[in-house]
Order: structure tokens, then sequence, then C-alpha cells
């Protein structure tokens, strides 16, 4: 079985620019959460969506959002890029244990 | 604020000693204690996980320990390997939301023949 596939695997973008990122969940997997992991830091909580609603967001600006699609996958989108948004972005899936499973992430970098 | 404080920073063992990596919580609603492994270049992997109604909990090489009253809890890896070589991180979640994961800061753990 397929694990969490995201896409792209870099990303380059400059200040002031929009990016969007993907997420493909495991199959079956209907809940989706986004993290953000800083160099040297541990995955800090930014979305979950369980059947396309928003159930939990962490402590980030509006200038992120996101959205999960009838089949699951699920976007993540950041306007206005800053240079702090550089980070290792990361989508996992749940089971119906609540386990999560993280895909390989999506290496963002804001010159 | 940091609500789940992790140490060491970084471990350096030699091959087939203990590695133990500690954590704290503050919230004591917290419900849900995984830690997970991550490689250079991947997502962090589940490796095992602890409620807090049980003290400890143990698979393979892997334990985790838990002190509700202390507000901590550890990892244990026996017999380490040089495969075991990665960072470490514990986490918790808050109740009814385990999809919430509050990570540690880490710990690079560092295995040598």
């Amino acid at each position: 079985d397929a694990g969490v596939t995201q896409s792209p695997t870099h990303l380059i973008k400059t200040r002031g620019q929009q990016v969007t990122l993907r997420c493909s969940p495991i199959s079956g997997h209907k809940s989706v959460s986004w993290y953000q992991q800083v160099l040297g830091q541990g995955p800090q909580f930014i979305f979950q969506y369980y059947e396309k609603e928003e159930r939990g967001r962490g402590n980030f600006p509006d200038r992120f959002s996101a959205r999960q699609f009838p089949n699951y996958s699920s976007e993540l989108n950041v306007n206005a890029l800053l240079l702090g948004d550089s980070a290792l972005y990361l989508c996992a899936s749940s089971d119906p244990t609540d386990t999560q499973y993280f895909g390989p992430g999506t290496r963002l970098t804001v010159l | 604020q940091q609500q789940v404080k992790q140490s060491p920073q970084s471990l350096i063992v030699q091959k087939g000693g203990i590695s133990i990596i500690n954590c704290a919580y503050e919230n004591t609603a917290f419900d849900y204690f995984p830690w997970y492994q991550q490689f250079p270049g991947k997502g962090p992997a589940l490796l095992i996980a602890i409620r807090p109604d049980v003290s400890e909990k143990k698979e393979g090489r892997f334990t985790i320990s838990f002190n509700k009253s202390a507000k901590q809890f550890s990892l244990h890896i026996m017999d380490s390997q040089p495969g075991d070589s990665a960072t470490y991180f514990c986490a918790a979640t808050p109740p009814y939301n385990t999809d919430k994961l509050i990570f540690g800061t880490g710990t690079r753990l560092q295995v040598f023949p």
C-alpha cells in the first residue's frame, strides 16, 4: 500500500509569493493534518481536516489556509510568503485508531 | 510556550548500550503520548505510544516509561544499534483530538559501532 504522498518535494519561492502544497492520504484515511517543521525543531500543528471540515487550527496567521477534497486529498496554501515560512511542511493522515502516518514532506525555501 | 519539553538535545551511545530520552509535559489533560522517529529527508514515523492509565509499555527494544504524577515520560532503547541513529520526538495530544500532536524539540541520537 502507498503511504502518504506529498508534492512537490522541493519548492523555492520569493518573499510575497503564494504557494500551494498537496497531499494524498493513505487509502481509506479520512483525516488529514498539516504540520510545519522548521530546521532543528519539532513539527508544529497547522490544520486538521476530517471529511472536508476543518477540525482544528494551530497558532498560525491567516496567510495559511487549507482545504480537503471529496477524495480526502488536501491542499495547504500560504500567501504573502515570508522568509520565516521556510520549513519542511508535513502532511499526515489518520487511521480509525487515530494513529497518524506522515508523508515525506515538502521542503519550502523562501528567498 | 513549550508544552512538551524534551532532553537531551543530542545523545551519543555506543552500540549495544541503552539510549534514554526524557520528556516533560505541562497540560494534565493530555491523554496520548507517542514517540516518533525521523530519519533525514523523511517524515516522522510512529515508534511506540502510551496512554496515562499505563506506567510502562514495551515493544521489542523500545520501552516507554510514564510517570503521571511527575508529568514525565521517557523512551528507552535497549541494545542500541547504528540503524537507530535518527532524531526522536516525543509528543502529546489533548483529549478528544489525537490528530493535534504537540511535539517536543527532538533528540538527535547517534549510535556508534
